[in-house]
């Protein structure tokens, strides 16, 4: 079975921090996504990539960035962290074709102080 | 705008029971649509893909139907369990950049 391993379950940082979430897949997907989940708003797409150094913006890029250097891996950057990045992070991967579902890492809670 | 929607209230059943959850949308026509499980604190689950020349799809207890007519998919659990107790997530391309837009999920509870 494909994983996705998210590097922390639970992270706290300070407002104004620089903030780095790893997300490694086994299965050399093409595909990575990150997205946020909050109450009542659902998950939101924040950046994709669809190969190594490519990057694309998603629906809530404001405020992040994100790289990806080596296929099995994208990181997500929070450049100075905000209160409200306080979140449920969730990163994806997908096999090339949209044929595939996604398969999701166990997330990390964020919490911004 | 493009929305995507399912019912926010939780479904309540009895154990044994087919549950029924639904997923429309409007504004759009997407070539598949997918649903996932999701458990607290966990991330999601991918459950089925069915595509748009694909009335239905199943897979063991699981039943979805896909009316492109109507913009709306059932998704069926045949003699639930308590242990399908979970938020069920339908999500369909509707971007065009293959990315997935999410639907906020339904919260099934199944009791003994």
């Amino acid at each position: 079975d494909v994983k996705v391993t998210q590097s922390s379950r639970y992270l706290v940082k300070r407002t104004g921090e620089k903030v780095f979430l790893e997300c490694v897949q086994d299965m050399d997907h093409e595909n990575m996504f990150w997205y946020r989940q909050d109450p009542g708003l659902g998950l939101r797409l924040i950046y994709f990539s669809y190969d190594v150094k490519m990057k694309e913006k998603g629906d809530i890029p404001e405020g992040y960035s994100v790289s990806r250097e080596k296929k099995e891996r994208f990181s997500l950057i929070l450049e100075s962290a905000s209160t409200n990045q306080t979140s449920m992070y969730l990163c994806a991967s997908r096999q090339g074709s949209s044929n595939y579902g996604y398969t999701f890492g166990s997330g990390t809670r964020l919490t911004v102080v | 705008s493009q929305k995507i929607e399912q019912n926010s209230e939780a479904l309540n059943i009895q154990e044994g029971k087919t549950a029924t959850l639904t997923c429309n949308y409007t504004n759009y026509s997407p070539a598949y649509l997918q649903w996932y499980r999701q458990d607290p604190g966990r991330g999601p689950v991918f459950l089925l893909l069915i595509r748009e020349n694909e009335k239905e799809k199943r897979k063991e207890r699981l039943k979805v139907t896909f009316d492109t007519t109507l913009k709306q998919s059932l998704f069926h659990i045949t003699a639930s369990q308590p242990a399908d107790s979970a938020t069920y997530l339908c999500a369909l391309d509707i971007s065009g950049y293959s990315t997935l837009t999410f639907g906020k999920g339904t919260m099934l509870l199944v009791s003994p």
